[in-house]
């Protein structure tokens, strides 16, 4: 049971636009920023959004991040078939002493 | 280029030891914090450890407390994780990852290509 709350999966078709929510609590989205993680198939995790809404250098400006309280979305807009991953939230939990993750959410293009 | 290159993994049985290693190239080793993430076959993300970069704050999820213990010597660019009375449980892709911050954020934007740990008699 993760301490971060994600849907298991979503899906859509190349061109449309997805969001996937990430639902904590005060003592971490409420009082902390957070950061979005892809994973792509049999890779690593790639920092995708930090602090809420802010994109690294070189992530298309077509994935974007919101929070609002003790939750928080990433959207992905014009949807591609190379973004078909897993999307983890994160965020520093002040009770935990540590980051929690969500459970992550399964991005199928159909 | 920053890299950061697990090593140490491996089959180990319940109760067992080993020790992970994470060298890092690319960047000033001794100016960033640095986390140990696992992932558990066919499973999400699980935060394990941080240590900051003087070696003066270390923090572990309470799943390991106890039984692992990071560390780093600066010198050498290393990072490590001692674990001790492992568990089937603890059987994961042990990722490092470096901590940068900005944006009023921390976050990891470095992570390492991973080492398996399988715990199994």
């Amino acid at each position: 049971q993760s301490v971060l709350t994600q849907p298991p999966s979503a899906s859509g078709t190349p061109g449309q636009r997805v969001t996937i929510s990430c639902s904590g609590s005060s003592s971490n989205i409420g009082s902390n920023t957070v950061n979005w993680y892809q994973q792509l198939p049999g890779t690593a995790p790639k920092l995708l959004i930090y602090s809420n809404n802010q994109r690294p250098s070189g992530v298309p400006d077509r994935f974007s991040g919101s929070k609002s309280g003790t939750s928080a979305s990433l959207a992905i807009s014009g949807l591609q078939s190379e973004d078909e991953a897993d999307y983890y939230c994160a965020a520093w939990d002040d009770s935990l002493n540590g980051q929690v993750f969500g459970g992550g959410t399964k991005l199928t293009v159909l | 280029e920053v890299q950061l290159v697990e090593s140490g993994g491996g089959l180990v049985q319940p109760g067992g030891s080993l020790r992970l290693s994470c060298a890092a190239s690319g960047f000033t080793f001794s100016s960033y914090s640095m986390n140990w993430v696992r992932q558990a076959p066919g499973k999400g993300l699980e935060w394990v450890s941080y240590i900051s970069s003087s070696s003066s704050t270390i923090y572990y999820a309470d799943s390991v407390k106890g039984r692992f213990t990071i560390s780093r010597d600066n010198a050498k660019n290393s990072l490590y994780l001692q674990m001790n009375s492992l568990r089937d449980e603890d059987t994961a892709v042990y990722y490092c990852a470096r901590e940068n911050y900005g944006g009023n954020s921390y976050y990891f934007d470095y992570w390492g290509q991973g080492t398996l740990v399988t715990v199994s008699s």
